[in-house]
């Protein structure tokens, strides 16, 4: 069974900084990963999509890379802002099933302090 | 477009009690699916489908009931409401068919609580 974990749990950083969010995976047999972002009390936003085949994807500040042979995924963030606050999420689609179903990380809690 | 809408968005029941819940997407996607969110424990797949007329069971598909009789809608239905069954429930969409990717999007949850 899958496992998807992201370390820390929580981050705080001053803004203006750059940094990185971590998440790992149990089973590198993988269809694709997702990185989304969570407000409070809000849906998830997709931010990054990074197929199996990939090594990386970008979006304006974000850029996630993706290790499939070490079962890990970074998501950097450049030059942070407060607006970047949120709760980051990974997930890894799987290659069986019909669905290609995601098993979520249980997330990294940003605040960008100004 | 709307995306991903979810009706309704705040709901209390008591114990024993039913209710359904509904999700609809404009994308014309092919795959839906249904989340629970607790504190600690992320996002759990609850049941998910591949297509009209067809449900498939998740990872924690107890107490839970779906439909897909139309294509841009799935409903959540408990029969038989418990505490444990608080929680945040959100419906997500994927795939359109000619994609080479399944990007998943979601709707903006339901916050349930049962007394």
């Amino acid at each position: 069974k899958q496992e998807v974990t992201q370390i820390p749990a929580a981050l705080s950083v001053p803004e203006g900084e750059n940094l990185v969010l971590n998440c790992s995976f149990t089973d590198s047999a993988i269809y694709n990963l997702q990185w989304f972002r969570q407000d409070p009390g809000k849906g998830l936003t997709s931010l990054l999509l990074i197929q199996s085949s990939q090594r990386e994807q970008t979006s304006g500040r974000l850029n996630a890379s993706l290790d499939k042979s070490s079962g890990r995924s970074t998501l950097y963030i450049a030059a942070s802002q407060p607006g970047d606050s949120a709760t980051y999420l990974c997930a890894v689609g799987g290659i069986s099933g019909s669905a290609r179903q995601l098993t979520f990380g249980s997330g990294t809690q940003l605040t960008v302090l100004p | 477009n709307a995306g991903v809408t979810q009706t309704p968005k705040f709901r209390v029941l008591k114990t024993g009690q039913s209710m359904t819940l509904l999700c609809a997407q404009d994308m014309n996607h092919e795959y839906m699916y249904w989340y629970r969110q607790d504190p600690g424990m992320g996002l759990r797949l609850i049941h998910y489908s591949v297509g009209e007329g067809t449900t498939a069971k998740g990872e924690v598909p107890d107490g839970y009931n779906v439909s897909r009789l139309k294509k841009q809608n799935f409903l959540l239905g408990l029969e038989s409401a418990a505490p444990s069954q608080t929680s945040v429930y959100f419906c997500a969409s994927s795939y359109r068919p000619g994609q080479s990717y399944n990007e998943q999007f979601f709707g903006p949850g339901t916050r349930l609580t049962v007394l």
